[in-house]
């Protein structure tokens, strides 16, 4: 069964940083983009950038820049998205998902989200 | 990167078709075949609808089509059923990465 799964709930302070986990399984994980997109509270969703497993390359959206970073592990199907200097509009549910095989970004594979909560 | 432009809310009557738009410029809808649709309902991730305009992934109903002309792109949803009531949001490539419409709120009368 192909699917994403996510690392728990954070509850963090301003200034901080938050990394979240994305462990793949049922497919080749070097075969596909992962991406990141999140769900602040009451608004639509956001891209955040995307992670090329195969080779370490990635991108972040202009608004992210400098402040998030994404990694992967081949040897255990993982990818992480770290994102520092939190501020709370940060709080949101991030979503990592898989890109389709051979199409130009779009994501068919989703994990369950994960709640970053940003708090003093 | 400005998120694309959606209607906040569509409705139609059970049976009925909606239709959402979707518009953004020549940098991002107008400059690639890259815009896909997701449909979410609350507390769930979002579900891949339409791929590459109008594609429609394995066990997505035919009732949901894609479309584009110029820098608009649109999801028509015929035969609206009580289970198709969520929020849509459209996605662009835009160079290097995606932006995302400002998403539309379907309600089922």
């Amino acid at each position: 069964q192909v699917q994403l799964m996510q690392s728990g709930a954070e509850v963090t302070k301003p200034g901080a940083s938050v990394k979240v986990s994305c462990k793949a399984s049922g497919y080749t994980f070097a075969g596909h983009h992962v991406h990141w997109v999140r769900l602040a509270p009451g608004q639509g969703l956001e891209y955040m950038g995307w992670l090329d497993p195969s080779n370490g390359g990635t991108s972040s959206a202009q608004k992210f820049q400098g402040r998030v970073s994404m990694t992967g592990d081949t040897s255990i199907s993982t990818a992480y998205m770290e994102l520092s200097r939190l501020r709370s509009d940060d709080t949101a549910v991030y979503y990592c998902a898989r890109n389709v095989a051979g199409a130009g970004n779009a994501f068919d594979i989703w994990g369950q989200g994960t709640m970053v909560t940003v708090s003093s | 990167q400005s998120a694309l432009t959606q209607p906040p809310s569509a409705s139609g009557s059970p049976g009925q078709s909606v239709t959402i738009s979707c518009t953004g410029t020549s940098s991002d809808v107008g400059g690639y075949n890259y815009v896909s649709w997701y449909q979410q309902h609350p507390g769930k991730a979002p579900k891949l609808m339409i791929y590459e305009v109008s594609k429609r992934p394995s066990g997505v109903p035919d009732r949901f089509s894609g479309s584009k002309s110029g820098n608009t792109a649109s999801l028509t949803v015929s035969g609206l059923q009580a289970e198709d009531e969520a929020d849509y949001y459209c996605s662009s490539f835009a160079g290097f990465n995606n932006v995302f419409g400002t998403g539309t709120k379907v309600t089922v009368l």
